[in-house]
Formats: structure tokens, sequence, C-alpha cells
């Protein structure tokens, strides 16, 4: 089946570490993106990617980091330099001009 | 930079009735605009896209509307029922020289029984 998986589904993360948020698709798609969700609150733009190689800090790039290597995978690091990252997480993807799809989401949360 | 704003912020509404959603975004230089529904705790799931050639979509009880000049779009839903509330959100696709999916900050609907 054609999809976005994003995995693990809830991560736990000590003070001062680095964790990576995996995501993959397998829709042959050119652009990939990161979000944040905060509580009763919308999605705010992370980076985003439109080709292999490249990519873009969103709105809330500082404290994260990502890379691009290969078309189907866009994986992102919440480093210790974010200081509040306990959120939803969530990766998307779109054809050229095309349908966004969605993964299911990483909870993250700070023990 | 595009910002996107969805009014009501919430609404709840008894069992059977219309409603619409509204969506308003500043950059009109968009591919396209989707309609997302968000259930608490999960992902988005897409109800429809409407590319900017077009003036709206359907599907099922659902059509979304768009004005691309004017940057507003909205979402009808008609004879609402227990199981559509959620959250709803709005988001265009571009604006100036990106690709960037911006999102509105949704509609949280409660339809009662």
């Amino acid at each position: 089946d054609g999809g976005i998986t994003q995995s693990p589904k809830y991560l736990f993360r000590k003070e001062g570490q680095n964790v990576t948020l995996s995501c993959e698709q397998n829709l042959n798609h050119d652009a990939m993106y990161w979000y944040r969700q905060d509580p009763g609150q919308g999605l705010r733009l992370i980076y985003y990617s439109q080709i292999v190689n490249d990519f873009q800090k969103g709105d809330i790039a500082e404290g994260y980091s990502v890379s691009r290597e290969k078309k189907e995978s866009f994986p992102l690091t919440v480093t210790s330099a974010q200081k509040n990252p306990t959120a939803f997480y969530l990766c998307a993807s779109t054809p050229p001009g095309g349908e966004a799809f969605f993964g299911q989401g990483t909870r993250l949360t700070v023990v | 930079k595009q910002e996107v704003t969805q009014i009501p912020a919430a609404l709840s509404v008894p069992e059977g009735e219309n409603l619409v959603l509204n969506c308003s975004f500043t950059d009109s230089a968009i591919y396209n605009l989707q309609w997302f529904r968000q259930d608490p705790g999960k992902g988005l799931t897409s109800l429809l896209l409407i590319q900017s050639s077009q003036r709206e979509q359907t599907s099922g009880r659902l059509n979304a509307s768009l004005d691309k000049s004017s940057g507003r779009s909205t979402l009808y839903i008609a004879a609402s029922q227990p199981g559509d509330s959620a959250t709803y959100l709005c988001a265009p696709l571009g604006g100036g020289a990106t690709n960037k999916l911006i999102f509105g900050t949704g509609t949280l609907l409660a339809v009662q029984p």
C-alpha cells in the first residue's frame, strides 16, 4: 500500500538528548514537510524539502535539523537546543501542486 | 508570508444542521487548497482538494469552494452527524515563490446528537 510511515508512534526524550523521528514515503512524491502541533493549536511548519539534497527552514526551525538524502526519506532530529520539544509531530508529502498526504504522527515527550 | 485564518474557532450544532466553515489566506498565488479533518490525537485525513483553476469540489455531504482572488475558501457540510465531530483544517499550497503548505488554526466542530 502507498503511504507515509512515521516512527516511532511515541517517543520519550531525556533532557539534553537528541532524538530522530523517522518519515518514509513510497508515493514517489517530491516534496516533504515536517510540522509541529501543540495541544489545541494548528500545525506549524518546521522544515520542508522540495527535492533530494535540498531543504528550507519553516517558521519554527530553531532547535531542529533535517536531511534529505533519499527521495523517500525525510528524518527530523530534535536537538538539545530545542527547549520545549514536547509536542505532536506530523510529516507530509506532496507531488508538484498536488494532494498532500500525512503520516499518523509521533508524540514526543520530554521526561 | 502566507497567513491562514479560520473562522469560527469552535462551533457546536445539533445533529442535522447544515453548516459552513470559513478559511481566508493572504497570498493568492497558490497551486491548490486542501481541507483536512483531524480526530483527537490522530493524523490528518484529506477531505477535499481544490485546484487553483477550480471554483468548487464536492464529496458526499461535503462541498468546498474557492475564490482565489479574494483569498477565501468555504467548507459546507450538509446534514451534519455526530461522527462529523472533529477539527477541520484548511491549507493552501504555495504562495509566492515557494511550495509551502501552510495551515490555519482550525475549526473545532461538535455535532450534538
